[in-house]
């Protein structure tokens, strides 16, 4: 079964630095563009990045971009999400995904269980 | 980014209606749109990609249609599990953007 596993939910203060984590199994982690969708309460989704782990090409929404680092390690068939400095606003659920196929144009088609962020 | 505003926000409907949820585009996104379902407290679910096909495992009473900017969403026959919030989502640019979500609800 294709399952992707997060770390727990995180409570922390402003200005401290945080990495999340997503767990693959039941596929070949390298094959697939993996991804970070950031849901703030009451909202929509919003697609922060996605990451190739065979090579670790990574695309960041401008939104996103020099805001948190996407990350992976395919040795273990993790893929992270870091902060370096939280502010409130980064309050939310944090759901990573994978890309239905290996393009990097390509819907989300097996998702964690999300992580709860409150700073 | 790529706007996609979707319509109505929150719908009323009760089982056995036909329901249709439209989303628009700000910009041509050459059919590359998928359609979510989400559930209070859980991840959103995948039901149709490039605009019309439907993901496996997805019931057949679902179905998407639409090109170019604008599209829908349509439930043949809505059934209990259906009551949740659906949302659009466009990955034809770099970046990929989602609609604001339109609650099905019960009337």
């Amino acid at each position: 079964e294709v399952q992707l596993v997060q770390s727990g939910a995180e409570v922390k203060k402003p200005g401290e630095s945080l990495k999340i984590s997503c767990k693959a199994s039941g596929y070949s982690f390298s094959s697939y563009w993996i991804g970070w969708v950031r849901q703030m309460p009451g909202k929509g989704p919003e697609w922060m990045g996605i990451i190739f782990p065979g090579d670790s090409d990574t695309r960041y929404s401008p939104s996103f971009q020099g805001q948190v680092t996407i990350s992976a390690d395919k040795s273990i068939s993790t893929a992270y999400l870091q902060w370096s400095s939280l502010k409130a606003s980064d309050t939310a659920m944090y759901y990573c995904a994978r890309h239905s196929s290996g393009w990097d144009q390509a819907p989300f088609d097996v998702w964690g269980q999300g992580t709860v962020v409150t700073v | 980014d790529i706007q996609m505003t979707q319509s109505p926000s929150t719908l009323s409907a009760s089982v056995g209606d036909r329901v249709t949820i439209t989303c628009r585009a700000s910009h041509n996104v050459n059919n590359w749109l998928a359609w979510y379902q989400q559930k209070p407290g859980k991840a959103p679910k995948l039901l149709i990609y490039k605009a019309s096909n439907l993901e496996s495992g997805v019931p057949s009473r679902f179905s998407g249609s639409g090109s170019g900017t604008e599209f829908t969403l349509t439930i043949s026959s809505l059934q209990p599990d259906d009551f949740a919030t659906y949302y659009c989502q466009q990955y034809d640019s770099f970046s990929p953007t989602f609609g604001g979500g339109t609650e099905v609800e019960s009337k």
